[in-house]
């Protein structure tokens, strides 16, 4: 049973424009969603995250809105680089343990 | 801080074999999680420790599976014996008081021939 789904396995975006990545998950227990990026041959990284008490988080050029009565959250890169192409999960913190859940992840492309 | 830590970062063996991932949490964290990466699951939580001690290993796939802990710096998963379905990205990743935030080491990518 996947909690969180990210139901586009890629994206190819042109360099400057908008990159949108999005994330649905189930559990309305939720309270809080991060979002976890990945270049090749590394490890994933913390990018940007937000809490269930805003509906929109902003770091740079990435921004997070969340609908809760969707129960849906995307990830917005503006102006998008090459430098951005990487694979992204949408995660978030499980209720009933001290543990993350994740995304299948979006491979997102930024053509320059 | 090096980081996590994690050693083999690629590891070729053939069906059969016995398999074991080593990794060093970063000093001072006290969770430690075992991560593998499949293109068809994403990220898939095999098992996680909180003070060296195993709280949920639900996602282990099989017996062939087991990982431990015997020290707050220090971890294995050990597969045995290993198929050509365990060939995936293996990753560890430590955390200290806050889960949310989890830290995770460059991985290790495993060949089962």
């Amino acid at each position: 049973d996947q909690q969180v789904k990210q139901n586009s396995p890629s994206l190819s975006v042109q360099e400057g424009r908008i990159s949108i990545l999005n994330c649905d998950y189930t559990n309305s227990m939720f309270d809080y969603f991060l979002w976890y990026k990945k270049y090749p041959a590394e490890g994933p990284t913390f990018l940007i995250s937000i809490s269930s008490i805003k509906d929109k988080n902003e770091d740079g050029r990435f921004t997070v809105f969340l609908n809760k009565s969707a129960k849906h959250l995307s990830l917005h890169i503006v102006p998008s680089q090459p430098g951005d192409s990487a694979v992204y999960f949408c995660a978030a913190p499980d209720p009933y343990g001290n543990k993350l859940v994740f995304g299948a992840g979006t491979i997102l492309r930024v053509k320059s | 801080d090096a980081g996590v830590i994690q050693s083999p970062r690629h590891e070729v063996t053939e069906m059969g074999q016995e398999v074991t991932l080593r990794c060093k949490p970063i000093s001072g964290h006290n969770s430690l999680f075992w991560y593998r990466q499949t293109m068809m699951r994403g990220l898939e939580l095999l098992i996680y420790f909180n003070n060296n001690v195993p709280i949920d290993d639900s996602g282990m796939p099989e017996d062939r599976f087991s990982a431990k802990m015997p020290n707050a710096s220090f971890s294995t998963l050990k597969i045995q014996p290993s198929e050509p379905r365990d060939s995936a990205v293996y990753f560890c990743a430590s955390t200290g008081t806050s889960v949310n935030e989890q830290f995770f080491g460059p991985g290790t990518r495993l060949t089962v021939l």
